[in-house]
């Protein structure tokens, strides 16, 4: 079945620095990937929606100067946050689906950010 | 506005039955998922409903009204391992999932 690899699974970051965190649809062409962010007992917040070619689109609230979204190629879309803090420890999760046969979404296993 | 509710906890015993009702309010229908998440993880894809009526598998069934909003997650002879928060989502007519606030379900021997 279709599968979405997201890497790295955990990472540990200093405050200032950025981390890239990377999705990709590993048997399907992934033309839409969604980020989304899941704070403790809280459900999914989705942060924005990638799609091929083009800029993210952002929900409200997400700054996009700080979590940069790069879909280059139908397989392969990246999260960057960039000059981590504290408050942006999270687990972040990836998803993707292959529309064109209707098929559901499929999530990455997902990345816990812990920034110190 | 887009809405998902279903109940915040819900409490059953180890070889019971027990049902999760979700309703949906969403400009759009594209398919309804129920996801099992256990803490600390990722959700994992559990149905996909489209069409009316139910689904089943294994030991799990899903149920769709789309007329109604309304849909459930039938989990039958309950394992300690089904403690788990259950997510329902709601497949916008962007493609975008609306998702519920999840309902933790507790499995008591």
């Amino acid at each position: 079945g279709a599968v979405v690899s997201q890497h790295p699974s955990r990472v540990i970051c200093k405050s200032g620095t950025s981390v890239k965190i990377e999705c990709r649809s590993l048997d399907f062409q992934a033309t839409t990937m969604f980020w989304y962010r899941q704070f403790p007992k809280q459900s999914l917040m989705l942060m924005a929606t990638s799609n091929e070619g083009s800029k993210a689109t952002y929900e409200q609230g997400v700054e996009k100067d700080k979590f940069l979204i790069n879909h280059a190629s139908l397989t392969l879309s990246t999260l960057t946050v960039t000059s981590a803090h504290p408050e942006d420890s999270s687990f972040y999760i990836c998803s993707a689906s292959g529309l064109s046969d209707n098929s559901p979404l499929h999530f990455g296993n997902g990345t816990r950010l812990t920034v110190t | 506005g887009q809405n998902i509710d279903q109940p915040t906890e819900m409490t059953a015993t180890e070889g019971a039955i027990v049902q999760i009702n979700c309703t949906y309010q969403t400009s759009g229908f594209n398919g309804l998922f129920w996801y099992q998440q256990h803490a600390g993880e990722a959700p994992t894809f559990l149905s996909y409903n489209v069409l009316d009526g139910l689904e089943e598998k294994g030991r799990f069934s899903s149920f769709l009204s789309r007329s109604k909003g309304y849909s459930y997650l039938l989990l039958k002879e309950l394992q300690m391992k089904d403690s788990a928060s259950y997510l329902c989502a709601v497949l916008d007519s962007n493609y975008q999932l609306i998702w519920g606030a999840g309902t933790k379900l507790i499995i008591k021997p």
